[in-house]
């Protein structure tokens, strides 16, 4: 049973390009959340998705961020423009959103941002 | 809104020693509490979780945490620090009620000394 799975770990981007982060949650779970670590900080939360829905984004920031949970295909965390700012490693949970583990998260290891 | 503060940034301890990081909490409900242990270069592992049943919660790796409602804390502990214990630990709070997500403190960074 693959917990879940976060790719690319490492993604290099130089300033301007677009960077995309996947993530397919563990099998059963249907609730998916990102979160942004930025050295010497704590996990930031971003977003939380369902299936086909935004359940809240009231951690992302207004421009040039985007997230999807497309009903079939992993999650998908998009940045465009990047800029040097951004660099950080995004992790991916994923949670049952019911039953006894609803609100356990398990987490990902994590894709690395570095913004040339 | 929830928020839990965790008191130290860096805590140092000597192997065989006792563990203690210290979390509080706030929130306007009853809240779940959770501790995750990141070693580096990795995701975030579950150690513990409160969710209202017993106050004294053991978790993996030998750690408990106790929850003080009155203090509004869930210190987390060991009585003897391994080598292998060194990593960053996060306490996050959880808010019963809607769909708020998990909130977490900033980390301790926990070091152990041979």
């Amino acid at each position: 049973n693959a917990g879940v799975m976060q790719n690319p770990r490492h993604l290099v981007r130089r300033r301007g390009q677009e960077a995309r982060l996947r993530c397919s949650p563990m099998k059963g779970h249907s609730h998916v959340y990102w979160y942004r670590q930025l050295p010497e900080e704590g996990l930031k939360f971003m977003v939380y998705l369902q299936k086909e829905n935004i359940i809240d984004e009231s951690g992302m920031p207004k421009e040039r961020f985007s997230a999807e949970f497309p009903k079939e295909g992993p999650s998908i965390l998009r940045i465009q423009q990047v800029v040097r700012g951004d660099s950080a490693a995004y992790f991916c949970a994923s949670s049952p959103g019911r039953g006894a583990g609803a609100n356990v998260l398990t987490f990902g290891a994590g894709s690395r941002l570095t913004v040339l | 809104a929830q928020s839990v503060t965790q008191l130290g940034s860096h805590v140092s301890v000597s192997e065989g020693a006792l563990v203690l990081l210290r979390c509080n909490y706030s929130s306007s409900v009853p809240p779940y509490l959770f501790w995750y242990v990141q070693y580096p270069n990795q995701g975030l592992q579950l150690l513990l979780k409160y969710t209202s049943a017993a106050t004294l919660v053991k978790g993996i790796n030998g750690f408990e945490a106790e929850f003080k409602k009155s203090e509004t804390s869930f210190h987390l502990t060991k009585p003897s620090a391994h080598m292998s214990d060194a990593a960053e630990y996060f306490c996050a709070v959880f808010q019963n009620s809607g769909n708020t997500p998990l909130v977490f403190g900033k980390g301790t960074r926990l070091s152990v000394i041979a």
